[in-house]
């Protein structure tokens, strides 16, 4: 069962238009929200992240958005670049009973495309 | 500061035999953690190590293991190889234990034939 969900596996934008990456989940105990960029032969690599006690965190062009009440999330790219092309992994955190610890949990993947 | 390194980059092994993975992480960092990507499925967590001690394990069978060294360099182990086995095997260090923002190597690509 996937706690978080990544349910378009691309996307494709023109160069200096928005790109927004879409992300869900299903468990209410996470508590803080990653976004990592990952570039073919290399690993994935931190973005932007947003705590629950949080609506928006924005950072440069890139803006996360945090809808707790849907269990949503969104990342907007603002102007997207062809550089931007990448694969894009949502992940999730959250303690889920005491004692035990945190580990990230990670969404299958939106490939975006940005297209000059 | 140099990253997180893995050896080796690729590998092809046979169906039933066993691997050795190794990861090297960012200097100062004490906490390893491993991840399997394969396609449409993102990052499968496998177990993170702490000071030597794994302190979590994701849903993986016995076959596949880890352990950490008093340097923090670790490696993972996979016996007894199955076809499903191929995959990217990541490796990302964190400060902390428990802390949300890691720093992944470039992986191991195994293939199982």
């Amino acid at each position: 069962d996937q706690q978080v969900k990544q349910n378009s596996p691309s996307l494709s934008v023109q160069e200096g238009r928005i790109s927004i990456l879409n992300c869900d989940y299903t468990n209410s105990m996470f508590d803080y929200f990653l976004w990592y960029k990952k570039y073919p032969a290399e690993g994935p690599t931190f973005l932007i992240s947003i705590s629950s006690i949080k609506d928006k965190n924005e950072d440069g062009r890139f803006t996360v958005f945090l809808n707790k009440s849907a269990k949503h999330l969104s990342l907007h790219i603002v102007p997207s670049q062809p550089g931007d092309s990448a694969v894009y992994f949502c992940a999730a955190s959250g303690v889920f009973s005491s004692g035990s610890a945190r580990q990230l949990t990670f969404g299958s993947g939106t490939q975006l495309t940005v297209l000059p | 500061k140099a990253g997180v390194t893995q050896t080796p980059r690729y590998l092809i092994k046979t169906r039933g035999q066993q691997v050795t993975l190794s990861c090297s992480p960012i200097s100062g960092h004490r906490s390893v953690s491993w991840y399997q990507q394969t396609p449409g499925q993102g990052l499968q967590f496998l177990f993170e190590y702490f000071s030597e001690t794994q302190r979590n394990k994701g849903n993986f069978p016995g076959r596949f293991s880890g352990r950490q060294f008093s340097n923090s360099r670790s490696e993972m182990n996979v016996s007894t190889l199955e076809l499903g086995d191929s995959a990217l095997y990541l490796c990302a260090s964190s400060v902390r234990a428990g802390t949300d923002t890691q720093y992944f190597g470039p992986g191991t690509r195994l293939t199982v034939l």
